[in-house]
């Protein structure tokens, strides 16, 4: 069992281009999410989706979208990069409710903006 | 607006003493999250606590929850250096999981 795979592991994009950070998940869970780490800011998140089809802001949506493309996969989207983008990125997954559904983590991904 | 504050961001403390982690929350919530972070890793999952007066235990680390007052505590028993980390605590209200700044936990020998 694979869990939560995120690609790419490290990238480092020049100011003004763009990329897709892919994220997938194989224990058929509901809901899907992206954050964005910053030293001393905890885990932001930035977007999530509930369901397959829907998708909603999180605290910090600016500078990006996402496509939820299946239930399996969760893609997020730079379309610009601007420097502040620079960050660890985790995508995560959760099946759905009760006390034995924990949030499942990607391993990140490391992105660099110059 | 769902907010998560954690308190203290940062504990430096001797091996074999106890302290407390606080984790208070704005609004009511459907569930409670304890993660452990080591540096430069993913989140590992500590606990999910679900009603009020929840308690869950697993050997050093204990949370408990108190809906009412919306807050919860992560208790360190006899801290030994293995449990070093860093530790976020997340709130759950219809799907959206707010994550609190973390607690960045030093034990010393």
């Amino acid at each position: 069992n694979a869990g939560v795979t995120q690609t790419p592991k490290f990238q480092v994009l020049k100011t003004g281009q763009s990329m897709t950070l892919q994220c997938a998940q194989d224990m058929n869970h509901n809901s899907m999410y992206w954050y964005r780490q910053d030293p001393g800011m905890g885990l932001r998140l930035i977007y999530y989706s509930a369901s397959e089809g829907t998708t909603d802001k999180g605290e910090v949506p600016n500078g990006y979208n996402v496509s939820r493309l299946n239930k399996r996969e969760f893609s997020l989207r730079l379309e610009s990069a601007a420097p502040s983008q620079t960050s660890v990125y985790f995508c995560a997954s959760r099946s759905g409710t009760g006390e034995g559904n924990t949030i499942y983590f990607g391993e990140g991904s490391w992105l660099t903006v110059v | 607006e769902l907010k998560v504050e954690q308190n203290p961001l940062f504990l430096s403390m001797q091996e074999g003493k106890n302290y407390t982690i606080y984790c208070n929350y704005s609004t009511t919530s459907d569930r409670l999250y304890w993660y452990r972070q080591d540096p430069g890793k993913s989140l590992e999952s500590l606990f999910v606590l679900l009603s009020n007066g929840a308690v869950k235990q697993e050997g050093r680390l204990m949370a408990s929850l108190d809906t009412k007052a919306r807050l919860s505590t992560l208790h360190i028993t006899a801290a030994v250096h293995d449990l070093s980390a860093t530790y976020f605590c997340a709130v759950d209200r219809d799907d959206k999981i707010i994550f609190g700044k973390g607690t960045r936990l030093h034990i010393l020998p």
